[in-house]
């Protein structure tokens, strides 16, 4: 499978506990993408890389999470302490781009995170 | 905050009718793409439009693009129950500060009736 992958589909996790994600792109892409969705509403950004370099962090992101992306392949989104109010689908995307240019971005199925 | 708006935000239509929705947005734009999401799955790709097109086709879906209104459309012809998903436009915003995000509005439910 070419596509973007992510790891773990669910889970479910005590309030307090920290929760890792990873995100495999689609190899030749670039750029990746973070997005946070909640039921009936459209995906929220979160942050997004370019190549190793994280470019922005949506003000919306607290101190508790963290993002990474070592040597511009897969990444990590890292939730600590987690609250109630993190229960959500987390949303990994890829792309390929170049300054302005920016092809479309394909989507992973999802972390749908559920906190207890 | 989220660029993109969709409308309406229900469709509930025949199998065999079109559907038609848009998304209107408030800043300029590189492109607008259109995805569609089933219940509790990820996001697929359907069509990516540039700043500089005024309408494109893929299969049964044909978008156009105003770009002095700020608005996009979304046509599915001859609608299959298949097509039963929320859609959602997203935008990337025009070359001007490094700003490669895309922007999601909250999406248009559809429902296809058999």
């Amino acid at each position: 499978d070419t596509g973007v992958s992510q790891d773990p589909r669910h889970k479910i996790t005590k309030r307090g506990q920290n929760v890792t994600f990873r995100c495999d792109p689609i190899s030749e892409h670039n750029r990746l993408y973070w997005y946070r969705q909640t039921l009936g509403q459209g995906p929220e950004f979160l942050t997004y890389f370019q190549n190793e370099a994280q470019l922005e962090k949506s003000r919306l992101l607290s101190d508790r999470f963290s993002a990474e992306r070592p040597k511009g392949s897969f990444s990590t989104l890292e939730i600590q302490r987690t609250e109630q109010g993190d229960s959500a689908m987390y949303l990994c995307a890829s792309s390929l781009g170049q300054g302005a240019e920016n092809t479309e971005a394909f989507f992973g199925q999802g972390t749908r995170l559920t906190v207890v | 905050s989220q660029q993109g708006e969709e409308d309406p935000q229900a469709l509930s239509i025949q199998e065999g009718e079109n559907a038609t929705m848009n998304c209107s947005y408030k800043t300029s734009i590189n492109n607008l793409q259109w995805y569609r999401q089933n219940s509790g799955r990820g996001l697929v790709h359907l069509i990516l439009i540039r700043s500089n097109e005024r309408e494109k086709h893929s299969g049964r879906l044909r978008v156009t693009l105003d770009t002095s209104k700020k608005s996009s459309s979304l046509l599915i012809t001859a609608s299959r129950a298949a097509d039963t998903a929320s859609y959602f436009c997203a935008t990337q915003p025009y070359f001007s500060s490094n700003d490669y995000k895309l922007s999601f509005g909250a999406g248009t439910t559809v429902t296809v009736r058999a």
